[in-house]
């Protein structure tokens, strides 16, 4: 079975763009999360969804954002990008069969360079 | 705000040493806990997971972890580690277990030298 897959691996933007990345879950999984990892903060919470809705969300600014579709594939989007949003961006997803016996299998992350 | 605490940020070991990684919680409530490894280049694997039950745990690799309520604490161990151990090490805490949310520690990188 494939893994949780992330496009694209690796992102140059610069200062006020804005970017999309992608991740598709283990085929029948039907949450995804989002972490965000840096060298200062480590791994940070974003947001999760289940069934195309965010029932969870970090606290990151409002630039911030994401979807899930109807086949559980899920986008983040930030827009006017800073500096500091320098980071790796890891998705995980989880089969989700019973509340509080489920795990999170990760992407490889999308390595995303502001300049 | 809950918080998750690894001890050790550093930790340098010869082959066949033990190892103990610390990590404490601060949630007084039901938690799930987990072990996540980064291998150099590689993606966040899970390494082993509490949910219930029996509060010793055994996970891949050799690797076994010890909740102990009573000190909020997860700690992860391995009798004899390998050369192939290297890699950082996150401690996980789930404390909504109705949704997917984890609090990490901030890692502790293992150098085990042949």
């Amino acid at each position: 079975k494939a893994g949780v897959t992330q496009t694209p691996r690796y992102l140059i933007k610069t200062r006020g763009q804005q970017v999309t990345l992608s991740c598709s879950p283990i085929s029948g999984h039907r949450s995804v999360s989002w972490y965000q990892q840096t060298p200062g903060q480590g791994l940070q919470f974003l947001f999760e969804y289940f069934s195309e809705t965010q029932r969870n969300k970090g606290n990151f600014p409002g630039r911030f954002s994401g979807r899930q579709f109807s086949n559980s594939r899920s986008e983040m989007n930030v827009s006017t990008l800073e500096l500091g949003d320098s980071a790796l961006y890891l998705c995980a997803s989880s089969l989700e069969l019973a509340v509080g016996k489920n795990e999170q299998f990760f992407g490889p992350g999308t390595r995303l360079t502001v300049l | 705000a809950q918080s998750v605490s690894q001890h050790n940020h550093h930790v340098i070991l010869s082959e066949a040493a033990s190892l103990e990684l610390g990590c404490n919680y601060s949630y007084g409530g039901t938690v799930n806990l987990f072990w996540y490894v980064q291998y150099p280049g590689q993606h966040l694997q899970l390494l082993l997971k509490y949910f219930s039950g029996d509060p010793l745990v055994k996970g891949i690799k050799g690797f076994e972890a010890e909740f102990i309520k009573s000190k909020f604490s997860f700690n992860l161990r391995k009798p004899s580690v390998q050369w192939s151990d290297t890699a950082e090490y996150f401690c996980a805490v789930r404390v909504n277990t109705g949704f997917q949310k984890l609090v990490f520690g901030t890692g502790t990188r293992l150098l085990v030298s042949p």
